[in-house]
């Protein structure tokens, strides 16, 4: 299958934390990615995991990705009024050549 | 920090003209990538290209789409003759190799009227 789903939406206080969902259906995915959009802006990478592990850490960010289940998350600690964007799992699979499979976007709103 | 940049960061052209969007990857990457968001929607790959030629296309990269690294820097997207529907950001990226991270520029906003 070619869906890789996410929630449209995730409003959390500042200095919460936020955990954003992903699941995905194809289990060939190799290497699973977080990018950030700001509103009328490129995708910024955050991070990214190769599907041996189970979780990476990279200071605010957690990623936990649950192979058997096919479901993926970013947690990020301490969420800021800067963290507000839209927030992209993508996924590269195996024999899917180098193309990046996107979400649909959770866009994440951080209230004061 | 490398940065992969896009000229112009918003067009606007008239149905039927052709289009050249232009991406300066980054200098050692070798994989490079044309994606499309139609707004509100999702990013959609158009297209990869690696040691000079397209390694794959998708459905929505017609007769209408080409793509040319013409010098070292430069990769380029031409869309012949637009149509309403090709109004979207589009996006450049690039990988250096086929492990890590790709790295994407800021976007053009093609508007086609």
């Amino acid at each position: 299958g070619e869906d890789v789903e996410q929630s449209l939406f995730l409003s959390v206080r500042e200095g919460d934390s936020s955990v954003i969902n992903c699941t995905y259906t194809d289990s060939s995915s190799t290497y699973l990615y977080w990018y950030k959009q700001e509103p009328g802006a490129g995708l910024q990478l955050l991070t990214y995991i190769f599907s041996n592990m189970d979780m990476k850490q990279d200071q605010r960010l957690t990623v936990l990705l649950n192979k058997k289940d096919k479901h993926l998350s970013l947690r990020i600690a301490d969420t800021q009024t800067g963290d507000s964007a839209i927030y992209f799992c993508a996924d590269i699979r195996t024999g899917g050549g180098n193309k990046l499979t996107f979400g649909t976007g959770t866009q994440l709103k951080v209230e004061l | 920090e490398p940065e992969v940049t896009q000229t112009p960061s918003h067009q606007v052209t008239q149905m039927g003209q052709e289009v050249i969007l232009r991406c300066v990857p980054i200098s050692n990457h070798l994989y490079f990538y044309w994606y499309r968001q139609i707004l509100g929607q999702k990013v959609e790959f158009l297209v990869s290209f690696y040691n000079n030629e397209i390694s794959e296309k998708s459905e929505i990269f017609d007769d209408q789409f080409s793509v040319e690294r013409p010098d070292g820097s430069n990769f380029t997207l031409k869309i012949r003759s637009t149509k309403l529907e090709d109004s979207a950001m589009y996006f450049c990226a690039s990988r250096r190799g086929q492990d890590g991270g790709y790295t994407f520029g800021s976007g053009t906003r093609l508007t086609v009227v």
